[in-house]
């Protein structure tokens, strides 16, 4: 089955530092989200993208978070400037066209010290 | 987008059916009800979609009545590796987007 990547597994950051999560969904995907869940917690939508651009984002997605599609493979997450709230396992997605399934990577754990 | 609730937990043995409602009362014409399992440390993982009556795959059976108020994911037969947190999820696809809002899910837990 097709996977989606993302790296790397485990990111320790400083508070107030910048992090760049990476995703590469899957290749003849088209739309692509982030998700994150803080220890214990639910699953927390923060970003979806299609089409070079911003769907739809939460609350959670404030001006600290910002979202790439540098090429026609990876998709990146940017956390400015961290703090420790920010410590969560972030996850990417991706599916096709249609009602179709979504594909989850296996998270990046951020841990803000 | 509809909300959903389910149960925060249940326990089973193994080798037993697991029945999990899930209950969307504001379901939506469009919205199609899919179940995801996470295991911990992962992400979530599809389980099956249906939009009404019954979808069944090599892994699970989801029951969705005619009102599509409720839906039942039917596991059959659990094992200790079906010890997970079961997901129900309603939504559509709207232009641009899928988004889907995950609950508290149910956390199914498998003893021997």
């Amino acid at each position: 089955e097709p996977e989606v990547t993302q790296t790397p597994s485990h990111q320790v950051t400083q508070m107030g530092q910048e992090v760049i999560l990476r995703c590469v969904p899957i290749s003849n995907h088209l739309y692509f989200y982030w998700y994150r869940q803080i220890l214990g917690q639910k699953v927390e939508f923060l970003v979806s993208f299609y089409n070079n651009e911003i769907s739809e984002k939460s609350e959670i997605f404030d001006d600290q978070f910002s979202v790439e599609r540098p090429d026609g493979s990876n998709f990146t997450l940017k956390i400015r400037s961290t703090k420790l709230e920010d410590s969560a396992m972030y996850f990417c997605a991706s599916h096709g066209q249609g009602n179709e399934k979504l594909f989850f990577g296996s998270g990046t754990q951020l841990s803000v010290l | 987008l509809a909300k959903t609730t389910q149960p925060i937990s249940m326990d089973s043995y193994e080798g037993q059916e697991v029945n999990i409602t899930c209950s969307h009362n504001n379901i939506a014409t469009n919205d199609y009800i899919t179940w995801y399992q996470q295991f911990p440390s992962q992400g979530p993982r599809f389980i099956i979609q249906g939009y009404k009556t019954k979808v069944t795959n090599e892994v699970a059976s989801l029951f969705i009545p005619a009102d599509r108020k409720s839906s039942t994911l039917s596991l059959p037969r659990v094992s200790l590796s079906d010890t997970a947190v079961y997901y129900c999820l309603v939504g559509d696809e709207g232009d641009s987007s899928y988004k889907l809002i995950f609950g508290s899910g149910t956390r199914l837990l498998v003893r021997p």
